[in-house]
């Protein structure tokens, strides 16, 4: 089975400066989506950012991007110019491109933005 | 689209008695899971169906546990009897088949089972 861990249960950053938080997955599979979730206070999951494993090139979607690295099995979020809206848990998950379609979330990271 | 709807949004009942958490997914999605979310075990994948039915059932608790989809809109998780370790967010989430596609997940129940 797969499984995701997120080593970081806490970060903190100054608002406009850059945070990486680390996430990294086991699988024997070559093929699968790795993506990373937001969920603010408000309880909503939200997509922040995801990765084809199959694609080299790192995803990136505004001040968002990450640090894929399949052969580690590794899968950084890089938020740049940090904003005091980026604070929230943000969960790391992975999805099997065989079967079902179901996530396999890591255990979170909490993000704090600090003015 | 409204996105996917999760009712109640708060739940609060006592030990023993039945619990019905609704969903409705997002139109056109055939496909809908259900996650609970608790500090101790995080999000985990409780059930899963595909064009209304059970795909993948495995994270299913126990017995006390029950989901169904009659139709394509609407989807229900039933715990009897509840239990206060049930107590935990409940997400809802649905997505179009096929792998690059994205789940949209609702804004959750949390219940409380006291």
């Amino acid at each position: 089975a797969q499984t995701v861990t997120q080593s970081q249960p806490e970060m903190s950053v100054q608002e406009a400066e850059t945070v990486t938080l680390s996430c990294t997955y086991d699988t024997s599979e070559s093929d699968y989506y790795l993506f990373w979730y937001k969920q603010p206070p408000s309880r909503q999951m939200i997509l922040v950012i995801r990765q084809e494993a199959y694609k080299q090139q790192n995803a990136t979607e505004n001040r968002f991007s990450v640090n894929f690295q399949k052969a580690a099995k590794s899968f950084s979020l890089k938020i740049s110019d940090s904003q005091l809206g980026d604070a929230a848990m943000y969960f790391c998950a992975y999805r099997s491109s065989q079967g079902a379609q179901k996530l396999v979330f890591g255990q979170g990271t909490r993000l704090t933005i600090n003015p | 689209d409204a996105g996917v709807i999760q009712s109640p949004r708060h739940e609060v009942t006592e030990m023993g008695q039945e619990v019905t958490l609704r969903c409705k997914p997002i139109s056109g999605h055939n496909s809908l899971f259900w996650y609970r979310q608790t500090m101790m075990r995080g999000l985990e994948l409780l059930i899963y169906f595909n064009n209304n039915v059970p795909i993948d059932d495995s994270g299913m608790p126990e017995d006390r546990f029950s989901a169904k989809m009659p139709n394509a809109s609407f989807s229900t998780l039933k715990i009897q009897p509840s239990e206060p370790r049930d107590s935990a967010v409940y997400f809802c989430a649905s997505s179009l088949s096929g792998m690059n596609t994205e789940a949209f997940f609702g804004q959750g129940t949390r219940l409380t089972v006291v």
